[in-house]
C-alpha cells in the first residue's frame, strides 16, 4: 500500500540553527501539507502546496517557515532559525484531490534545546 | 476562530460494546467532515469522511452528521481492544477553506476493556 514517508523520525537541534524536514509523498498525489502536533495538543494546520506553489498558510506559518519541492518526488519543510517552542511532532501529508482526503506519514519528531 | 470541540476522556467501554464519540463545530459553513485514529506516538489515520446529513457506515464504524445541530458522531460496534487510541475529529472550513486546511479536535481518547 503506498505510503507517506518521512525522514527524519527524530531530531535534535540547538535553538538558532536551521533544519529540513523532509517528505516523500505518494506518488500520483498532487496535493501536499504540513501539520505539526505539539505534545498534548491539536494537530494543526501549517501549509498546503499545489502546483508548485503555496495555496494556504495559517497564522504559524510565519518568515521563518520555507516549504519546497526540490524534485519530483520530495517534498521539505525548513525552519530557518528554531525556537524552542518549535518542538513538536511534524506531519507531512499528501492527497490526490478527487476527495479531500488526507494519508499522513508517520511524522518527524523535532526537539529544540 | 473556527473551532472543533470534542471531550477529550478518556472515554473506557468494555469489549464487544458500542463506544460513542461526538463532536460539535462552530464553522456552519463546513461541508467536509473526517475521523481520524491516533494510536499514541503514531500519526493520524483516516477513518471515515461524511459529506451529508445523517449516517455513514463502514464495517463496525458508523458516522452521524446533523448540520443542523453542527454535530458529528462516530458508533464503533464490537469494540475491541486494539481499538484503544485517540479518535480525531476534523472539519474543513467552509466558504472558502481550502482542501486539506483540516481544523482538528483535540480528540477523545478511547480505552477498550478485555
Amino acid at each position: 500500500e503506498p505510503e507517506v514517508t518521512q525522514t527524519p523520525s527524530h531530531q535534535v537541534t540547538q535553538m538558532g540553527q536551521e533544519v529540513i524536514l523532509r517528505c516523500v509523498p505518494i506518488s500520483n498525489h498532487l496535493y501536499f501539507y504540513w501539520y505539526r502536533q505539539i505534545l498534548g495538543q491539536k494537530v494543526e494546520f501549517l501549509v498546503s502546496f499545489y502546483n508548485n506553489e503555496i495555496s494556504e498558510k495559517s497564522e504559524i506559518f510565519d518568515d521563518q517557515f520555507s516549504v519546497e519541492r526540490p524534485d519530483g518526488s520530495n517534498f521539505t519543510l525548513k525552519i530557518r532559525s528554531t525556537k524552542l517552542e518549535d518542538s513538536a511532532m511534524y506531519f507531512c501529508a499528501s492527497s490526490d484531490g478527487t476527495d479531500e482526503k488526507l494519508f499522513f506519514g508517520s511524522g518527524t519528531q523535532l526537539s529544540v534545546l | 476562530q473556527k473551532e472543533v470541540e470534542q471531550n477529550s476522556g478518556p472515554l473506557s467501554v468494555p469489549e464487544g460494546a458500542i463506544a460513542s464519540l461526538n463532536c460539535t463545530y462552530s464553522d456552519r459553513g463546513s461541508q467536509s467532515f473526517f475521523w481520524y485514529r491516533q494510536y499514541s506516538g503514531k500519526s493520524p489515520e483516516l477513518i471515515m469522511s461524511i459529506y451529508s446529513n445523517g449516517d455513514k457506515e463502514d464495517g463496525r464504524f458508523t458516522a452521524q452528521l446533523n448540520k443542523a445541530s453542527q454535530y458529528v458522531s462516530l458508533l464503533i460496534r464490537d469494540s475491541q481492544p486494539s481499538d484503544s487510541a485517540t479518535y480525531l475529529c476534523a472539519v474543513i472550513e467552509g466558504y472558502g477553506g481550502s482542501q486539506g486546511n483540516l481544523i482538528f479536535g483535540k480528540g477523545t481518547k478511547l480505552s477498550v476493556k478485555p
